[in-house]
Formats: C-alpha cells, structure tokens, sequence
C-alpha cells in the first residue's frame, strides 16, 4: 500500500519567508509525528498528534514553528520568518496507537528546506 | 527526561562479519525500543524492535537484545552485506504516545 508521503520533496526560501510543508500519512494511522533533523545529525521531536487529542507541542523549537492536522489526516507543518538556522530535513512518521505494532513509525521521505 | 547513547558512530567492516551496535537509555520507563535504518536521501526505515517484556527478538540475519536492568540494548547484524551499509539509529519510547528518544547513530560501512 502507499506509504507516508510528503512535499515538497525540497524547498528554497528566503529568510524572513514563511514556508508550509505537508505529511500524508499512512490509511487509518492515527499517530502523527514531526522530525527535524539537521545534517548528520540526529533526529530531534518537533510534534505529536494523535487523533482528536491535543497534540503533544513540547519538542517546537520556537513560537515561529506551528503544526495542525485537519480531520485527523493530513498535517501541515508551518515556520514563520524562517532562519538560516531552520535548514533541515523536515521527517513525517504516522503510526497506529493500538496493537501489536503499536510505537512502530513509518516515516516519508522528508522535505529538504535550505532557508538562504 | 530520557537519554539514549549509541555507540560506536561509524563502524566499519568486511562483507560477511557481524556488526554489533550498542545503546543506553535513562528512563527505567522505557518499554519499546525500535531500530531504524537510514540510507542516504531517504527517511528512516523500521528494521527491528523489542518490548521491555521480551530479551531477544530475531528476524533473519538481524536480532536485538535487551537488558532492562543496565539498560542497554544492542542491535546485532550477521553476515554482512553491502547493502547493509547506512545509518543506524536506537530509541527508546514509553507507552501512550510512544515519542522516542533516539540514539545519534551509527554509521555502518561494509566493505565487499
């Protein structure tokens, strides 16, 4: 079946600019998660959204980072007046709450944004 | 909250031995620890995982196990092949929303 996808696959922008990146995530996963991880490094929480809850927000970094997830699908990730320091890959990861793979992630290939 | 340290950070071996990584972790709540496995330009990869309630699990030419009284666990891959060649990274979540802490990874590098 089709797996988490995300775009843009790559994104330029400006410092200053506001960008926008999407997750799709897998069919009737009800867990969401954001990833940031910088270049050869590690993967650092941003977000976690698990059905109608309130999302889990203590990982963003700053208040220029948002997140929302509408009717428990789709989830767009938002950085305001981006900063040099902001360049990452931006990794999406859904899973399911219940069940034997439960905790198990299955993340998109990322969202490269280079903010110049 | 949790720390998770994996070591080595790049290992580097020859077509057909056994790689051994090797992970820490802080939180005595800690009950699920996956493996993931990241070639270059794409996300993570589950390969493997183990619950607090089990020692060992193996899936073919890789097995993890875990000790939850020194808390550690280690990430065994036998029989070597090019193909293995990416990073490796350890977690470690507790239940409910399961956010993983993760390790800062392993390089690994099979020489054919």
């Amino acid at each position: 079946g089709a797996g988490v996808s995300q775009s843009p696959s790559n994104k330029v922008t400006e410092k200053g600019k506001d960008v926008e990146l999407r997750c799709d995530p897998i069919s009737g996963h009800t867990a969401l998660y954001w990833y940031r991880q910088s270049l050869g490094q590690g993967l650092e929480f941003l977000i976690y959204f698990q059905g109608n809850s309130a999302p889990d927000k203590s990982g963003l970094p700053s208040d220029r980072f948002s997140a929302e997830r509408t009717g428990g699908s789709v989830s767009t990730l938002t950085i305001q007046r981006t900063q040099q320091e902001d360049s990452a890959v931006y990794l999406c990861a859904t899973g399911t709450s219940g069940g034997t793979a439960r905790g198990a992630q299955y993340f998109g290939p990322g969202t490269r944004l280079l903010v110049l | 909250g949790e720390n998770v340290e994996q070591h080595p950070s790049t290992l580097s071996v020859q077509e057909g031995d056994s790689a051994v990584i090797k992970c820490t972790y802080s939180d005595s709540a800690s009950n699920y620890f996956p493996w993931y496995k990241q070639e270059l330009g794409k996300g993570p990869q589950l390969i493997i995982d183990i619950r607090s309630n089990v020692g060992e699990k193996k899936d073919q030419r890789i097995a993890v196990t875990l000790n939850k009284t020194a808390k550690h666990f280690s990430l065994h891959i036998t029989e070597t092949q090019p193909e293995d060649s990416a990073v490796y990274f350890c977690a470690a979540a507790s239940g409910g929303s399961y956010i993983p802490t993760f390790g800062r990874g392993t390089s690994l590098i099979v020489h054919p």
